[in-house]
């Protein structure tokens, strides 16, 4: 069945990188995303992969997919805090297709 | 970029009412639409996929008849919560896809709090 999985909490000092890891059981899943959501708020979607890519880029962070792990990962540069915020990570087979949330982790920056 | 507008952003309610959630696609036509469900500190969780037209496909062990759902135009969904109760207190949230996109568009999400 479909499951993704998340650790809960991340801390990490203000500068550092931070690295969020997911893992995935649906090996049908073709889009791979992550959102960002702050306290009482909607979800912002930060950036999203394609199954048939290993790395994607977007300024300060970095997404690296390893398919045959099914293993899923964000790293952010730089971490500020206004980094601070739960991060999702999410799956679909399709683009128009539901999309299947991990538990979400809780990224805290510390001075 | 497409938006999704999610009426009301919050509401509070009396047990036993029923609750109207509206999920508009504002500049495109959403053909399907999915409402999710988040309890306090938790993920999101999928209820149900509306499908214009046609009857919506809920999720397994979401009641139908509670989280009622029509889709009866390519830019409006509703979810109305019937009869709530403080169980049902949640934050609701609705996404549309857009044909040709490359990803969801979420709305901004109903807070809902029954007394």
């Amino acid at each position: 069945g479909e499951d993704v999985e998340q650790s809960l909490f991340l801390s990490v000092r203000e500068g550092d990188s931070s690295v969020i890891n997911c893992t995935y059981t649906d090996s049908s899943s073709t889009y791979l995303y992550w959102y960002k959501q702050e306290p009482g708020a909607g979800l912002q979607l930060l950036t999203y992969i394609f199954s048939n890519m290993d790395m994607k880029q977007d300024q300060r962070l970095t997404v690296l997919l390893n398919k045959k792990d099914k293993h899923l990962s964000l790293r952010i540069a730089d971490t500020q805090t206004g980094d601070s915020a739960i991060y999702f990570c999410a799956e679909s087979i399709t683009s128009a297709s539901k999309i299947i949330f991990g538990s979400g982790t809780r990224l805290s920056i510390r001075p | 970029g497409a938006v999704v507008s999610q009426h009301p952003s919050w509401v509070i309610c009396k047990s036993g009412t029923s609750v109207k959630i509206e999920c508009r696609s504002l500049d495109f036509q959403a053909t399907t639409m999915f409402w999710y469900r988040q309890f306090p500190k938790q993920s999101l969780m999928l209820m149900a996929t509306s499908n214009e037209g046609s009857k919506a496909t809920y999720e397994q062990g979401v009641e139908k008849d509670k989280f009622l759902i029509n889709h009866a135009s390519l830019t409006l969904s509703t979810l109305t919560v019937t009869s709530a109760h403080p169980e049902d207190s949640s934050f609701y949230i609705c996404s549309a896809s857009r044909q040709g996109a490359e990803k969801l568009f979420f709305g901004s999400g109903t807070q809902l709090s029954v007394l």
